[in-house]
């Protein structure tokens, strides 16, 4: 496989639920992002990693959690999550925090 | 804190007319990065391009141009010749640039979704 993938492409769980999205990246790049797209709003920066370390986060519930074991992978952790936060979760990476970031797919997330 | 605003919320036009999209941006920062992304409907965002805010040159790939204006503060994006696969939402994107090395990440404008007619 080649560039940004994510699994899984749609998700669909209940507000008491617990799931993990995950991005790979094939690009040998140290900078991965998450972001959330909403109908309503623009996309939003949500978490920002380099070299496996958090550098930013933006104001984000602390229902999402993420994880970086490497720079290769990224994940998303959800847990109790509310309606509102059905949306579009991409991800992306860099070679550096300064470059162009490349998108994966996306997750399609709904919560009930 | 940095804005990027698209006003065409949506454009629709027959096919190969030209198209322009619109993007204007705010910062307080001397150096940062504009970017172009498509987004077709399978959802992944798909980079066109990138311009440092030192480099004010115009610039031409096949159908697609590019007119950065700093004293305007805009970066608009013109579709020549359009097609029916150009179809898709357009998002123009903001990232500064911070002299001990680091980055925000890209602050995004709605988008403009671009429909191209047969």
């Amino acid at each position: 496989e080649t560039g940004v993938t994510q699994t899984p492409r749609h998700l669909v769980m209940g507000m008491t639920n617990k799931k993990s999205l995950k991005c790979e990246q094939h690009l040998g790049h140290n900078a991965m992002y998450w972001y959330k797209q909403s109908a309503k709003k623009p996309l939003e920066l949500m978490f920002v990693y380099s070299l496996e370390e958090r550098v930013e986060n933006n104001s984000v519930p602390s229902r999402f959690s993420p994880e970086c074991p490497n720079s290769s992978h990224l994940f998303l952790h959800l847990h109790t999550l509310q309606p509102e936060d059905s949306a579009l979760y991409l991800c992306a990476s860099s070679p550096d925090i300064k470059d162009t970031q490349y998108f994966g797919p996306g997750t399609r997330l709904t919560v009930l | 804190a940095q804005k990027v605003t698209q006003a065409q919320t949506e454009i629709s036009v027959v096919e190969k007319e030209d198209v322009t999209l619109d993007c204007v941006y705010e910062t307080r920062d001397t150096t940062y990065y504009l970017f172009w992304y498509k987004q077709p409907p399978s959802g992944e965002l798909v980079f066109l391009i990138r311009r440092n805010s030192f480099d004010e040159q115009n610039e031409i790939s096949g159908r697609y141009s590019w007119n950065f204006q700093k004293s305007t503060s805009s970066f608009n994006f013109t579709i020549t010749a359009s097609q029916v696969v150009d179809s898709a939402v357009y998002f123009c994107a903001l990232s500064v640039l911070y002299s001990g090395g680091g980055a925000d990440g890209l602050t995004f404008g709605k988008g403009t979704h671009l429909i191209i007619q047969p």
